[in-house]
């Protein structure tokens, strides 16, 4: 298994621009989630899903939309990107949202820069 | 929103050290989780704490829930230099599943 896959490893965009973060995992997880990575605030959750067809904010979800039409991928996208959105990005899946406590597998991370 | 603050920030030791990480936070969580990052990917699960005072052994490292579960510990004996890297704690709530609320983070550096 691949596990939890992310790409690209390292993104720079202009002020304005959009693109589409993407992650797949092959472990046919029913949670997946997005987190930004900040220096001094550890990992902040900005959107998860609980299945195919299903997502729902976390704590920073405002300039990014997310979709699941597949249990396999969960793409973020930037709508219009803006320097506040530098930082590392990482997808995680774990097995079941029904269980609180059950591991979580994090992807090896999108660096973004916005100019 | 929930905040999880760990302390030290930033921790520089030699081979051989002990060392304690501490998790704090004003909420009770149901269970804690604490995850090591390396640079360049991302966090890996060491361990998840479920029940209030528990303690949990990996090798070298003891893991500790506090009794209100509102605080955690991690404990490394004689430190080696590949436990270099950054130490997250995360708190799961009863009712949210998986999403977890991060601590800050504490990095640690062990040298020869």
């Amino acid at each position: 298994n691949a596990g939890v896959t992310q790409t690209p490893k390292f993104q720079v965009l202009k002020t304005g621009q959009s693109m589409t973060l993407q992650c797949a995992q092959d472990m046919n997880h029913e949670y997946m989630s997005w987190y930004r990575q900040d220096p001094g605030m550890g990992l902040r959750l900005i959107h998860y899903s609980v299945g195919a067809g299903i997502t729902d904010q976390g704590e920073v979800p405002n300039g990014y939309n997310v979709s699941r039409s597949t249990t396999e991928d969960f793409p973020l996208r930037l709508l219009s990107a803006a320097p506040s959105q530098t930082s590392v990005y990482f997808c995680a899946s774990s097995y079941s949202f029904r269980i609180s406590y059950n591991e979580q597998f994090f992807g090896p991370g999108t660096r973004l820069t916005v100019l | 929103t929930q905040l999880l603050e760990q302390s030290p920030q930033f921790l520089s030791i030699q081979e051989g050290e002990n060392l304690t990480v501490y998790c704090n936070s004003s909420s009770v969580f149901s269970s804690l989780q604490w995850y090591r990052q390396e640079p360049g990917e991302g966090p890996v699960l060491l361990v998840t704490v479920v029940t209030g005072g528990e303690v949990k052994k990996l090798k070298r490292l003891t893991f500790q829930f506090g009794d209100a579960r509102k605080d955690s510990s991690l404990h490394i004996t004689a430190a080696q230099p590949g436990d270099t890297g950054l130490y997250l704690c995360a708190g799961v709530n009863t009712g949210t599943a998986s999403k977890l609320t991060f601590g800050t983070g504490t990095r640690l550096q062990v040298t020869l």
